[in-house]
């Protein structure tokens, strides 16, 4: 079964740059999360989607941070303008529904300089 | 607010000990606890825990939950370099939300 993909693995911009991840998530699972994980700390959830909705954004900084899984397939996260804190891991994760452990992709790391 | 707490922050330990990760959790509408391993970027997934009591086992590792004092601990016995991570639990609530700990980060030395 393949995994959780994401793409692209590594990327640095300079600050008030534009930047967009991209996450495939396991075949036939509808929900997928976006994670923030800065370097020491756990994941921070940004953003939930259950099929093409959002559940829960409560998380994302929305006067930069914006995310869209419009077939309900995979997504994309945004970042308009960066800024230096957002240097971190981004980790998509997907599960088959609610109640089901999440699969993780290996995350973007992400460097604002 | 809902919180995650694991605890030790950081261990080292040398091959052969048994080690104790703990996790401590208040968040409302729980529905499950989910230990996880990371490695290097991706955390890989252990175990998931909705009962009290029931210990879940998988070789080395075992795990259990106490739902009464808002608890899990995860046990790793002989351990060995390859054991050498961040342990990572998350609780999921209603919704499926997740809401990770910072993690334990292990190192065992031969």
């Amino acid at each position: 079964e393949a995994g959780v993909a994401q793409s692209p693995r590594y990327k640095i911009i300079e600050k008030r740059q534009s930047v967009a991840f991209w996450c495939n998530p396991i075949s036939g699972h509808a929900t997928l999360y976006w994670y923030q994980q800065i370097l020491g700390q756990g994941p921070k959830l940004l953003i939930q989607f259950q099929n093409n909705g959002v559940v829960d954004d409560s998380q994302l900084p929305k006067d930069r941070f914006s995310a869209e899984r419009l077939k309900g397939v995979d997504s994309t996260l945004k970042i308009q303008p960066a800024k230096l804190e957002d240097s971190a891991v981004y980790l998509c994760a997907s599960s088959l529904q609610l109640l089901t452990e999440a699969f993780f992709g290996q995350g973007t790391r992400l460097t604002v300089v | 607010e809902d919180k995650v707490v694991q605890s030790p922050l950081s261990l080292v330990v040398h091959e052969g000990d048994t080690v104790t990760l703990n996790c401590s959790y208040e968040v409302t509408n729980f529905r499950s606890l989910l230990w996880y391993k990371q490695e290097k970027k991706a955390p890989t997934f252990l175990f998931m825990l909705t009962s009290s009591g029931i210990e879940k086992k998988s070789g080395r590792l075992s795990s259990i939950l106490d739902k009464k004092e808002l608890f899990s601990i995860l046990n790793i016995t002989a351990t060995q370099t390859g054991d050498s991570a961040v342990y990572l639990c998350a609780v999921v609530r209603t919704g499926n939300q997740f809401y990770f700990g910072t993690g334990t980060s292990l190192t065992v030395i031969p």
